[in-house]
């Protein structure tokens, strides 16, 4: 049972547009949630997180939403570029520590691909 | 270059075999965590280890072991393999583990296929 679901496999963008990537997650008790960006043949990498206390976070081109009624969270880049296109990972941590760790929950991906 | 180093990368093995995969940390990380992704899959989180202690556990398969050595790198052993355990496997590191903004860094990965 996936508890954070990526339902959009990929996307596919222009230039200079909005790219918007959706997350919807399961437990409530997921406290803090983060993006991770991955380019073919190298590992994630860490983009932008949001606390379950704000509902935006903006990192220049990059802004997270989060809608806890709704248990969803987006990201948003604006304008969209070419270097952007590679698989967006959602995750989320549960509040308080599993046995003194907080290890993230991954989606499965979407694939972005931004047109020149 | 996030740091993190794992070896190899790429790796090719019959069913049954045993194979170890390595990783090392970032300078002054603590934690090791494993994660395993297979085809179209999110990465599944395996096990933590913090500072040579198992700290966390995922949902490893009782033929996957790991250990974090004094030297902060660790190793993860895939024994009697399936078709199934073709994946890639990644490792990442964090300063610490006590803390959700505690940034994971992540390898490359490897490239597991079981034939």
């Amino acid at each position: 049972d996936q508890q954070v679901k990526q339902n959009s496999p990929s996307l596919s963008v222009q230039e200079g547009r909005i790219s918007i990537l959706n997350c919807d997650y399961t437990n409530s008790m997921f406290d803090y949630f983060l993006w991770y960006k991955k380019y073919p043949a190298e590992g994630p990498t860490f983009l932008i997180s949001i606390s379950s206390i704000k509902d935006k976070n903006e990192d220049g081109r990059f802004t997270v939403f989060l809608n806890k009624s709704a248990k969803h969270l987006s990201l948003h880049i604006v304008p969209s570029q070419p270097g952007d296109s590679a698989v967006y990972f959602c995750a989320a941590i549960l509040k308080g520590a599993s046995g003194g760790s907080y290890i993230p929950t991954f989606g499965r991906g979407t694939s972005l691909i931004v047109h020149p | 270059d996030s740091g993190v180093t794992q070896t190899p990368k790429h790796l090719i093995t019959a069913t049954g075999q045993r194979v170890t995969l390595r990783c090392s940390p970032r300078s002054g990380d603590l934690s090791v965590y494993w994660y395993q992704q297979s085809l179209d899959q999110g990465l599944q989180f395996l096990i933590q280890y913090y500072n040579g202690e198992e700290r966390a556990k995922g949902n490893i398969l009782e033929r996957f072991s790991a250990q974090q050595f004094p030297d902060l790198h660790s190793e993860l052993n895939l024994s009697s393999l399936e078709l199934g355990d073709s994946a890639l496997y990644f490792c990442a590191s964090s300063e610490g583990a006590l803390s959700p903004t505690d940034t994971q860094y992540f390898g490359p990965g490897t490239r597991l296929t079981v034939l």
